[in-house]
């Protein structure tokens, strides 16, 4: 398995702003995923973040609303651009590794 | 991504009991993984199964993958308070590793 740390582990922001969440990993791995988990609801990929190369989104998701950086092998952020309150939710990075995926432990955004 | 149906949606059960719940998809998956989440906490994966057929355990969890590959249980034996959480099925098909998950089983149980 893997250790996973994500910074913020929650915040209220206000409408129109922006927040910019951390992942760090304590082992170098080629993907990292970033998920939203809405109230009550599953998981739902938002994108895939390869280090250098251009992160890949999902259907219903895009880059100018959660741009996201893999500046290496260990480190990805993303960010919640001009948030309405249909964005709180957590947010969840995870990463392959070995017989399975892993995931941090969330970053619970509240909108007001 | 792919829907996946996950039952049952809830349930509740008393100390000691065995539990099981499962979900189905309509496409053939490679890889299905069950995961327990925490109040406030990410997914913990439990087990991981990656063959159809396979029947793997971890501790008092056991969950195969299913023959057709669109399908795959979770059976909890002897459950105690501390299973208490939701519990997430996911699939992962051939073209690409996107993860699709189920929409969980929250469990709750009493003493």
């Amino acid at each position: 398995s893997a250790v996973i740390s994500q910074k913020p582990s929650r915040d209220i922001c206000q409408r129109g702003t922006s927040l910019t969440i951390q992942c760090q990993v304590d082992s170098q791995v080629t993907m990292m995923f970033w998920y939203r988990q809405q109230p009550g609801q599953s998981l739902t990929l938002i994108a895939t973040a390869n280090q250098g190369s251009e992160a890949t989104y999902e259907s219903g998701f895009v880059i100018d609303k959660f741009p996201i950086s893999r500046p290496n092998l260990t480190f990805s952020t993303l960010t919640v651009s001009n948030m309405s309150p249909e964005d709180s939710s957590i947010y969840l990075c995870s990463v392959p590794l070995g017989q399975g995926e892993y995931f941090g432990p969330g970053t619970r955004l509240t909108v007001t | 991504g792919q829907q996946l149906n996950q039952s049952p949606q809830s349930m509740f059960i008393q100390e000691g009991e065995d539990v099981s719940m499962n979900c189905t998809s309509s496409s053939i998956f490679n890889t299905w993984l069950w995961y327990k989440q925490d109040p406030g906490e990410g997914p913990v994966l439990l087990i991981a199964l990656y063959k159809a057929g396979e029947l793997t355990s971890n501790g008092r969890l056991t969950a195969q993958f299913g023959i057709t590959r669109k399908d795959s249980f979770l059976n909890i034996s002897a459950s105690i308070p501390s299973d208490v959480g939701i519990y997430f099925c996911a699939g992962q098909g051939g073209s690409g590793y996107a993860l699709n998950f189920g929409k969980g089983t929250s469990l709750l149980v009493t003493p």
